[in-house]
């Protein structure tokens, strides 16, 4: 059925350094790739997401990157600050439709 | 400013009871959605609803029933809660069809005793 994989499950670096988040989907279908960010007791929102027609999206600090082939796509987060500390979680959207099946998630810690 | 409201933040319900749990949004999006939020297994999708009085499972809708008479609002409903419905309960909306980008209300920890 229809799949989305993260991973790591917990990251922890050190204030400065970059951190990657990786996700497969098993729907060749899917043509939208959002990554959420939750903070500890808020709500997920949006920080990033590709469409299948482009290969790698930059908004300042945070990248996005697809390989439609394999059939997963990256988080990339470089020069990271401990307010970037938080749950991160990629999606995928099966059969292009507009539901989105998620990730388990990933624990990011940036240590000081 | 996209607002998604959950009628409450935290909720105490005996087992056996009947749960309603309402969500609104002030944007006029048409899709809504219920996910139940455990640790370890991201969001799960309960039910969704493209339009008024419409609505389609999710890949957990065992246990649960959902309503949307007005399109503003999207009502989840335990019909009789067990405890192993406790959770994180987060709200969803998105705008049209082809515009996927859900943004979430504040969520709603649900404990059954």
């Amino acid at each position: 059925g229809e799949n989305v994989e993260q991973h790591p499950s917990t990251l922890s670096v050190q204030e400065g350094d970059s951190a990657v988040i990786k996700c497969t989907y098993s729907d060749s279908a899917s043509n939208y790739f959002p990554w959420y960010k939750q903070e500890l007791g808020k709500r997920p929102q949006l920080i990033i997401d590709i469409r299948s027609n482009v290969g790698e999206k930059k908004d300042q600090r945070i990248a996005v990157t697809l390989n439609k082939t394999a059939k997963h796509f990256s988080l990339h987060i470089t020069e990271t600050q401990p307010e970037d500390s938080a749950v991160y979680f990629c999606a995928a959207n099966p059969n292009q439709g507009g539901k989105l099946i998620f990730g388990q998630g990933t624990e990011l810690s940036v240590k000081p | 400013d996209v607002k998604v409201t959950q009628s409450s933040r935290y909720l105490v319900k005996r087992t056996g009871e009947k749960v309603f749990l309402e969500c609104v949004q002030d944007m006029d999006h048409e899709n809504m959605f219920w996910y139940r939020q455990d640790p370890g297994l991201g969001l799960r999708l309960i039910y969704f609803s493209y339009d008024v009085k419409m609505k389609e499972k999710g890949d957990i809708p065992e246990g649960y029933s959902v309503s949307r008479e007005k399109k503003e609002r999207f009502s989840l409903i335990l019909e009789s809660a067990s405890t192993n419905q406790t959770s994180m309960y987060l709200c969803a909306s998105s705008p049209v069809r082809g515009r996927y980008e859900q943004y979430f209300g504040p969520g709603t920890r649900l404990t059954v005793t």
